[in-house]
């Protein structure tokens, strides 16, 4: 157990729904990261955010938003959903840092979210 | 940004074999390479890594190397099992956060 937890495990909902998916960091870290990994692809990294605020952003679809709350769980949403975004999402937390490279950015793990599009 | 590239993709290797698995990276900069694991349907799991004040890092079966001069990093397992069968996923830290490989499915058959 990594310490990350993430809710639901599963999902099932039809095109053009809207879900949110939750994310509770390891005590502690201020970093939580989102990727999506689709079926037999690698992890594509969504976004980062670092105590509140948006840190990086990669292959986010405009459909898709994110926010890191006060408490620190994050939560993606995902909008007008199509079926390709059928795919497990994963969210990771670590320490994070303020500013320069991250030489000890362990990423965490949670269980990941699988959605299902029909 | 950084940019990792992994090979191969797939690997097949018999029981008590070794099994390895390359990565390049390309920012100079960076000083940090994670290897996860990734069982069928469960979460990444870190199972070593590597910082660049160091040229190789083992741990029981498990061995990483960095060649920092040819940007290059390897995971080494020997004496593979069956549990060994996985996806394995290298990274390099960039400015502010990871860059995975594609990752390498392992099958180690018995």
């Amino acid at each position: 157990d990594s310490g990350v937890t993430q809710t639901p495990k599963h999902l099932i909902t039809a095109t053009g729904q809207r879900v949110t998916l939750r994310c509770s960091p390891r005590s502690g870290d201020l970093s939580v990261y989102w990727y999506q990994q689709s079926l037999d692809q690698g992890l594509q990294f969504l976004i980062q955010y670092y105590n509140g605020e948006e840190r990086a952003k990669g292959n986010i679809l405009e459909r898709f938003s994110a926010q890191q709350f006060p408490d620190l769980h994050s939560e993606l949403n995902l909008s007008s959903l199509e079926l390709g975004d059928s795919a497990l999402y994963f969210c990771a937390s670590s320490v994070g840092i303020t500013s320069g490279r991250a030489t000890d950015q362990t990423q965490y793990f949670g269980p990941g979210t699988r959605l299902l599009v029909l | 940004g950084e940019n990792v590239e992994q090979h191969p993709s797939t690997l097949s290797v018999q029981e008590g074999d070794s099994a390895v698995i390359k990565c390049t990276y390309s920012d100079s900069a960076s000083n940090y390479f994670p290897w996860y694991k990734q069982e069928l349907g469960k979460r990444p799991q870190l199972i070593i890594d590597i910082r660049s004040n160091v040229g190789e890092k083992k741990d029981q079966r498990i061995a990483v190397t960095l060649n920092k001069t040819a940007k290059h990093f390897s995971l080494h397992i020997t004496e593979t099992q069956p549990e060994d069968s996985a996806v394995y996923f290298c990274a390099a830290n960039g400015y502010s956060t990871l860059t995975f490989g594609k990752g390498t499915m392992l099958l180690v058959s018995p």
